[in-house]
């Protein structure tokens, strides 16, 4: 079993919608979780970071966080094509893990 | 403020040669961390350094090494390459690492090739 799991996509959702993206996780111990957005070609950035269960909110983003269910996703509410790209999740446990990340694509 | 700087951004190596990759964190951070990508396995965990001390190592062969000096710069190495070893070698730095709740700030990557 991955540490951090993730469905690679891609995930294909129109202009104005809201994408939902989801990642598992198998430490129970994880204390820290991050959602990175990686352009083709550039390295990832850091978009939303949770810590506690339930939401948090900043401009068209959402994470939300369930340590009982060791489930996390984020929302964007209204894509642009410009939310085109690959979306990480990360873990913080012993060390920082990766998921595979989900492709996004937002067609105009 | 300056970001993580890391260099060189591409090289091109030979079977069984090595090579160094140097990365600058962002001034103030203290945690360097690598991490390979590649795309089948995306973002493998190479090292942690904080304060010039190996926190942790991912399930990479001893042929992958690394050091921080007390300027909080950050050098990996790989010996003896392999093909499978061409890769994106991304460093991160964060103020405290994962034992804080920080987010890491990534380079623009080295790009390894190796034929």
């Amino acid at each position: 079993q991955k540490e951090v799991e993730q469905n690679s996509g891609p995930l294909s959702v129109p202009e104005g919608a809201i994408a939902s993206l989801n990642c598992t996780y198998s430490d129970r111990g994880s204390q820290s979780f991050f959602w990175y957005r990686q352009y083709s070609g550039k390295s990832p950035e850091l978009i939303m970071s949770i810590y506690s269960n339930g939401d948090k909110e900043d401009g068209r983003f959402t994470a939300q966080l369930n340590k009982a269910s060791q489930y996390v996703s984020l929302l964007i509410r209204d894509s642009q094509p410009s939310d085109s790209a690959t979306y990480l999740c990360a873990v913080s446990g012993n060390k920082l893990v990766f998921g595979a990340g989900t492709i996004l694509r937002v067609k105009s | 403020k300056a970001g993580v700087t890391q260099t060189p951004r591409y090289l091109i190596k030979t079977r069984g040669q090595q090579v160094t990759l140097s990365c600058s964190p962002i001034s103030g951070h203290r945690s360097v961390s690598w991490y390979q990508q590649t795309p089948g396995q995306g973002l493998q965990f190479l090292f942690e350094y904080f304060s010039e001390t190996q926190r942790n190592k991912g399930n990479f062969p001893g042929r992958f090494s690394g050091r921080q000096f007390s300027n909080s710069r950050s050098e990996m190495n790989v010996s003896t390459l392999e093909l499978g070893d061409s890769a994106l070698y991304l460093c991160a730095s964060s103020l405290g690492g994962w034992q804080g709740n920080y987010g890491y700030t990534f380079g623009s990557g080295t790009r390894l090739t190796v034929v």
